[in-house]
């Protein structure tokens, strides 16, 4: 079955850290990739997302993922956080050929950054 | 252009009562996706309706239903309810059968079952 492993639950940083979040998926064929950020009080937004081509995607506000095939990982990055960063971070996967498309979630990281 | 809404946004329901939670799909979309996040987890998938039949399932018991309008608007309905339902349920639209295009989020809706 199709799964998706965040490895962090709880991440504290201060402001200017760089930051890594983890991503791992269980899927053998053709994946899409996302990463959402749920600000607190607020609905899912979309970070970025991978379909084809160049493997290290940009997304707002100056985030960036890295698809790696060989590992089956999408880990999150920035280099330097800031305290407007705090919110819970989502990886997730939808197979193209899976029946209705739907997205499988991580459990989700939550990121408390310190001013 | 109208992002996804849900309503209402707070409900609370005693056990073995039904529920029904509202979607309108952002404008242009018509595949309307619902999601069960449960307090400190990821969304599950429950279904997907596209042009206003069902297209897919996740691992819900069927009393978890769901509607499309012409509209391509949404209802999910949830018969029997259990103290497990208490959740946030989110409805997401795309503008295809969801398979390669991304999902837009509603708010949620915030279910308590006492």
């Amino acid at each position: 079955a199709q799964s998706v492993s965040q490895h962090n639950h709880h991440v504290i940083l201060s402001e200017a850290a760089s930051l890594e979040l983890g991503c791992n998926y269980s899927y053998g064929g053709t994946v899409n990739l996302f990463w959402y950020v749920q600000y607190p009080g607020q609905h899912l937004q979309l970070l970025l997302k991978y379909f084809s081509g160049d493997p290290l995607v940009k997304g707002i506000k100056g985030f960036e993922a890295e698809f790696i095939k060989s590992k089956f990982s999408f880990n999150l990055r920035k280099p330097s956080v800031q305290w407007s960063d705090t919110a819970e971070y989502f990886c997730a996967v939808t197979a193209i050929y899976n029946q209705g498309g739907k997205l499988i979630f991580g459990q989700g990281t939550e990121l408390s950054v310190k001013p | 252009e109208t992002g996804v809404t849900q309503s209402p946004t707070h409900l609370i329901k005693t056990r073995g009562q039904q529920v029904t939670l509202r979607c309108s799909s952002q404008s242009g979309h018509n595949t309307v996706s619902w999601y069960q996040q449960a307090l400190g987890q990821g969304p599950q998938f429950i279904f997907q309706y596209y042009r206003e039949e069902e297209n897919g399932r996740g691992n819900f018991p069927p009393r978890f239903s769901g509607l499309q309008f012409p509209n391509y608007s949404s209802e999910l309905n949830v018969n029997a309810l259990e103290l497990d339902d208490s959740a946030l349920y989110l409805c997401a639209s795309s503008d295809s059968k969801g398979q390669t295009y991304e999902q837009y989020f509603g708010p949620g809706t915030r279910l308590t079952v006492t």
